[in-house]
């Protein structure tokens, strides 16, 4: 069966520290890979999303960035975090080409950002 | 992607029927309607979707009203484990990166 793993699951982070936060996926290949930003109070928004190695589309310009080396991994960094990246991040799979079939999240990293 | 319109919270007494409604009334025809919750502190979990027809699984049903403008999760038997958040929302079925957009939900609380 496919397994989502996400860490760390929480972060404190001073302002203007870089962040990197890794998901990986397992028991699947090729799959559509998400990087969803929740802050307190508020829905999920979409920040990045994959659909190979190396194909990264952003949905919001800011200052955070994704990368995907290799298939089953997805990446988020900042260089500098701000306040306002604070917030609870979640990664998502879904599988590839079938866009009907539904996104499956890990269990998020709250970053608290100092 | 179509937005959708749900009620900010409602409750249910434990052990009896949840029915959560969503309005879509901009929704493709293309776009299916799907369901998660996410309890506090945790990852959105996938509940159920549809098109057209009802759906059900072991976790709840989906009633869509035939002219695809609403939809009604019904979860059975409500326990106090089902109080979390419940997303609504439409997704196009064409596109290998069809992207899922989240509202605020509706907050479901299950009182003993």
């Amino acid at each position: 069966s496919q397994t989502i793993h996400q860490w760390p699951a929480t972060l404190v982070q001073p302002v203007g520290s870089p962040l990197s936060l890794e998901c990986t996926v397992e028991g699947t290949s090729n799959p559509n890979l998400y990087w969803y930003r929740q802050a307190a109070g508020r829905g999920l928004q979409l920040l990045f999303y994959s659909v190979g190695i190396g194909q990264i589309s952003s949905e919001v310009p800011q200052n955070l960035s994704a990368s995907r080396p290799q298939d089953r991994q997805f990446i988020l960094s900042s260089k500098k975090l701000l306040l306002s990246d604070s917030g609870f991040y979640l990664c998502a799979w879904s599988v590839a080409g079938r866009a009907k079939t539904p996104l499956h999240f890990g269990n998020g990293t709250r970053l608290t950002v100092t | 992607d179509a937005k959708t319109t749900q009620p900010p919270s409602m409750d249910c007494a434990e052990g009896r029927a949840a029915n959560l409604p969503c309005n879509h009334s901009t929704i493709s025809g293309n776009e299916y309607v799907y369901w998660y919750r996410q309890i506090h502190s945790q990852g959105p979990q996938y509940i159920i979707h549809g098109l057209k027809n009802n759906e059900t699984n072991e976790m709840a049903s989906l009633i869509i009203t035939e002219d695809r403008k609403s939809s009604t999760l019904i979860l059975p038997h409500a326990t106090l484990r089902d109080t979390a958040v419940y997303y609504c929302i439409v997704r196009a079925s064409t596109g290998a990166n069809s992207k899922l957009t989240f509202g605020k939900g509706i907050t479901l609380s299950v009182r003993p």
